[in-house]
């Protein structure tokens, strides 16, 4: 069963607007949450983290946020741009465990000019 | 930069061959992983190595093997390619593993098996 969960196989926002990226985890072990950016032909690069201590970081653009109760994370794009067009994936680590990373399924944004 | 690159960009291969995925990063990373990237299931893990001939399975290693006899370079090895095994291959390493080190990616490879 997926620890780290995307509801969203894909999302579609108009250029300008917020784009919201969801993830959802299923275990309480997890202490720090990525999120990876993946253009097509390309390998994911890292774009944000949060730990489990804090419950926003933002990074120009970008704002995670963290629900540790309801073990929900959300990426916050604003404004979008069309150059963020790409798959998102979330991925979740646990300091007790070796350090892997577990990675969801997966959220394809499309920013629209 | 931290440069990962991978062989090849595309590979067509037949069941029951022996496949080699190469993987060549420049960074002097200790950790080097593989993992296949399938629609709905994200990245999983197959492999991963934290020094020169160590090896350590992922959430999926059945089917796969590892090599790791220099540093910069990790190797994927299909011993005998069956269909479902059709998947995009990304290798990554990172100087250490934990929240302080990311993975940095290659490019990827992406394996059709028919």
């Amino acid at each position: 069963d997926q620890q780290v969960k995307q509801n969203s196989p894909s999302l579609s926002v108009q250029e300008g607007r917020i784009s919201i990226l969801n993830c959802d985890y299923t275990n309480s072990m997890f202490d720090y949450f990525l999120w990876y950016k993946k253009y097509p032909a390309e390998g994911p690069t890292f774009l944000i983290s949060i730990s489990s201590i804090k419950d926003k970081n933002e990074d120009g653009r970008f704002t995670v946020f963290l629900n540790k109760s309801a073990k929900h994370l959300s990426l916050h794009i604003v404004p979008s741009q069309p150059g963020d067009s790409a798959v998102y994936f979330c991925a979740s680590l646990n300091n007790n465990a070796g350090n892997m990373l577990t990675f969801g399924g997966g959220t394809r944004l499309m920013v629209k000019p | 930069d931290v440069k990962v690159t991978q062989s090849s960009r595309y590979l067509v291969k037949r069941t029951g061959e022996k496949v080699f995925l190469e993987c060549v990063q420049d960074m002097d990373h200790e950790n080097m992983f593989w993992y296949r990237q399938d629609p709905g299931l994200g990245l999983r893990l197959i492999y991963f190595s934290y020094d020169v001939k160590m090896k350590e399975k992922g959430d999926i290693p059945e089917g796969y093997s590892v090599s790791r006899e220099k540093k910069e370079r990790f190797s994927l090895i299909l011993e005998s390619a069956s269909t479902n095994q059709t998947s995009m291959y990304l290798c990554a390493s990172s100087q250490r593993t934990g929240r302080n080190s990311p993975l940095h990616f290659g490019n990827g490879t992406r394996l059709t098996v028919t």
